[in-house]
């Protein structure tokens, strides 16, 4: 079981809007930096969002991060069918003095 | 370029060892902190540890989960990060792979995977 949680999945429709919500404790979301990264099938992760809300060169600004208290949500619009992906938040945990991610979320572009 | 190339993955046999290499380029390698994130068959990521940079230490985190098994070291004059498996176990069989850390896992090589089977 993972110490932040997410939806297992999400889906909408192409050119749509989509959150996914991370949910932890103030451990860590609560007191850390957010950062979301997206895997496409047989590939390794890529980093999405960083500092809650930055976008690395590359990142359309179609996706967008936010965090409230010990929440954090990925918001993605315009939907694409190559959004389809695994989408994983991560953060510090301070207590566990430890890297932690949430389980992921697979998005389904219908 | 940022390329990470994580190698030495392979089959092994439970209560073995093994070590894996990430060989860094196209960036300052003794700059950054460096990690291990490994993903097991159809799962999720998992955080295993990471490395700071000399500058703040150089000391290690790690996971519960591999504590006192696992053990992450860096040779700079190389750049290359190295995480040494001991005791093996079935459940450690993943994708090992060794993001750069700088507060977030921003760079990622293509992995390497480690089989713990008899």
């Amino acid at each position: 079981q993972s110490v932040l949680t997410q939806p297992p999945s999400v889906s909408a429709a192409p050119g749509q809007k989509v959150t996914i919500s991370c949910s932890g404790s103030s451990s860590n979301i609560g007191n850390n930096y957010v950062s979301w990264y997206k895997q496409l099938p047989g590939t390794a992760p890529k980093l999405l969002i960083y500092e809650n809300n930055k976008r690395p060169s590359g990142t359309p600004d179609r996706f967008s991060g936010s965090k409230s208290g010990t929440s954090a949500t990925l918001g993605i619009t315009g939907l694409q069918t190559g959004d389809e992906a695994d989408y994983y938040c991560g953060t510090w945990d301070s207590s566990l003095s430890a890297g932690v991610f949430g389980g992921g979320t697979k998005l389904t572009v219908l | 370029e940022v390329q990470l190339v994580e190698s030495g993955g392979g089959l092994v046999q439970p209560g073995r060892s093994l070590r894996l290499s990430c060989t860094a380029s196209g960036f300052t390698f003794g700059d950054y902190a460096m990690s291990w994130v490994r993903q097991a068959p159809g799962k999720g990521l998992e955080w295993v540890g990471f490395i700071r940079s000399k500058a703040y230490g150089g000391t290690t985190e790690y996971a519960a989960s591999v504590k006192g098994r696992f053990t992450i070291s860096r040779d700079d004059s190389k750049s290359i990060a190295y995480l040494q498996m001991n005791s093996l176990k079935t459940e450690d069989t993943a994708v090992y792979y060794c993001p750069r850390y700088g507060g977030h896992f921003d760079y990622w090589g293509q992995g390497s995977l480690v089989t713990v089977s008899s």
